[in-house]
């Protein structure tokens, strides 16, 4: 099965400041799909963006980027203009068959 | 219309007894999950079910029996309930679909065991 390490316990940025959050996975599958959750305070688990391994152009979704080098089987996750509402747990993930999520890392912003 | 739906939201008990957890999906996935979320939010994978047929049992105590009376439904029973398995049970269902995977988590259901 896959496994994902996220090596960032916590991270803190300043309002407006711009953050990344690192993944890296191994899996031995060429198809699978690679996701950041966002886990608030409310304990709901939301997507926040997701990137299909076979797509070499990184996906965007409003302020959120990735950086995905899949020789390194790298997954980062850039956060732009960060909000009081993005501090939360942030998980990375990656499916092929079953989805497996790294240890999370929590983000503190500070105003 | 909510997604995942998980019931209760929170359950406290006591050591030794047995509870259940339902779950049910509305989006016609195939596949449903059962994750337990400790204290230090760590996600661990408990059961992975494939039209009503389990597909991953990861290494879950027997106490834990997860049961799927139909590809909507995927219930979680603890038998002789432990201090230890005091944490976040969540539900999710998932699909690949034309090229795209998707994946919906339920609100979670917190319990206690005293």
């Amino acid at each position: 099965a896959q496994t994902v390490t996220q090596s960032q316990p916590e991270m803190s940025v300043q309002e407006a400041e711009t953050v990344t959050l690192s993944c890296t996975y191994d899996t031995s599958e060429s198809d699978y799909y690679l996701f950041w959750y966002k886990q608030p305070p409310s304990r709901q688990m939301i997507l926040v963006i997701r990137q299909e391994a076979y797509k070499q152009q990184n996906a965007t979704e409003n302020r959120f980027s990735v950086n995905f080098q899949k020789a390194a089987k790298s997954f980062s996750l850039k956060i732009s203009d960060s909000q009081l509402g993005d501090a939360a747990m942030y998980f990375c993930a990656c499916y092929n068959n079953d989805m497996r999520f790294g240890a999370g890392t929590r983000l503190t912003v500070k105003p | 219309d909510t997604a995942v739906s998980q019931t209760p939201k929170y359950l406290v008990t006591q050591m030794g007894n047995d509870k259940s957890i339902k779950c049910e999906q509305n989006l016609g996935h195939d596949t449903m999950y059962w994750y337990k979320q400790d204290s230090k939010k760590f996600l661990k994978i408990m059961f992975s079910y494939n039209n009503k047929e389990l597909i991953i049992n990861e290494t879950v105590p027997n106490r834990f029996s997860p049961k799927s009376p139909d590809k909507a439904h995927l219930n979680l029973h603890i038998n002789s309930l432990e201090l230890g398995d005091s944490a976040v049970y969540f539900c999710a269902s998932s699909e690949w679909r034309g090229g795209r995977t998707e994946a919906f988590f339920g609100q979670g259901t917190r319990l206690t065991v005293v």
